[in-house]
């Protein structure tokens, strides 16, 4: 297994604005998956993104994937206030387990 | 998506008490499960790896005898955390790995959290 590096580990923006956080990890993976998790509550899977695949969105979503530099980043457009959370890389070798970095803290100020 | 539920969401024992703590898979069958720990502000700590009929494996460092981990079925893991002490007060997570899903998705539950009084 291995960790995922978030990059910043707090970031801060005006609703409207977009969010960009980085990931970055150390062997070869499977594949990488983004997490939410808002305070004192549960993971909720955000979105999943091959190896062989290069970017992937989902609704406000975009997460990119350079295999050849071990990174990814996952891009949060038009932000809101509800998306004020933390952020997780799960960077996943094939059936392994998913071992958190220390996350990035996003607030979205209304 | 997949969903995973965890009960109870919120538990208070008395120290010296075990208490469980459950999670399920409600749509899918999850030979592997994980359980994680997360002290406030802090991240997620994997405690062990649970595996449908077999003993779970335990991370470094973390007490197997003091959490007992159950994988009696496909859709059902199960942490007991004996003689609890008011250290282990902590919020406690499982996930699931939907193995048929795309890419091996592991899916959370709600998390529970534990005080030992």
């Amino acid at each position: 297994s291995q960790q995922g590096e978030e990059d910043p580990q707090a970031l801060s923006i005006q609703e409207g604005e977009n969010a960009t956080m980085n990931c970055s990890y150390k062997t070869s993976i499977n594949n990488l998956q983004w997490y939410r998790q808002n305070s004192g509550r549960g993971l909720v899977h955000l979105i999943l993104i091959r190896s062989n695949e290069r970017e992937k969105h989902s609704g406000r979503l975009r997460v990119t994937l350079d295999t050849s530099k071990k990174s990814s980043s996952l891009l949060i457009t038009a932000s809101r206030a509800a998306d004020t959370a933390s952020y997780f890389c799960a960077p996943m070798e094939y059936g392994n387990k998913l071992v958190f970095g220390a996350g990035t803290i996003l607030r979205v100020k209304s | 998506g997949a969903v995973v539920s965890q009960h109870p969401s919120r538990v208070i024992c008395k120290s010296g008490t075990s208490v469980k703590i459950e999670c399920r898979s409600l749509d899918f069958q999850a030979t592997t499960m994980f359980w994680y720990r997360q002290f406030p502000k802090q991240s997620l700590m994997l405690m062990a790896t649970s595996n449908e009929g077999s003993k779970a494996t335990y991370e470094q460092g973390v007490e197997k005898d003091k959490f007992l981990i159950n994988h009696a079925s496909l859709t059902l893991s199960t942490l007991t955390v004996t003689s609890a002490h008011p250290e282990d007060s902590s919020f406690y997570i499982c996930s699931a790995r939907d193995f048929e899903g795309p890419g091996n998705t592991i899916y959370f539950g709600e998390g529970s959290w534990l005080t030992v009084v």
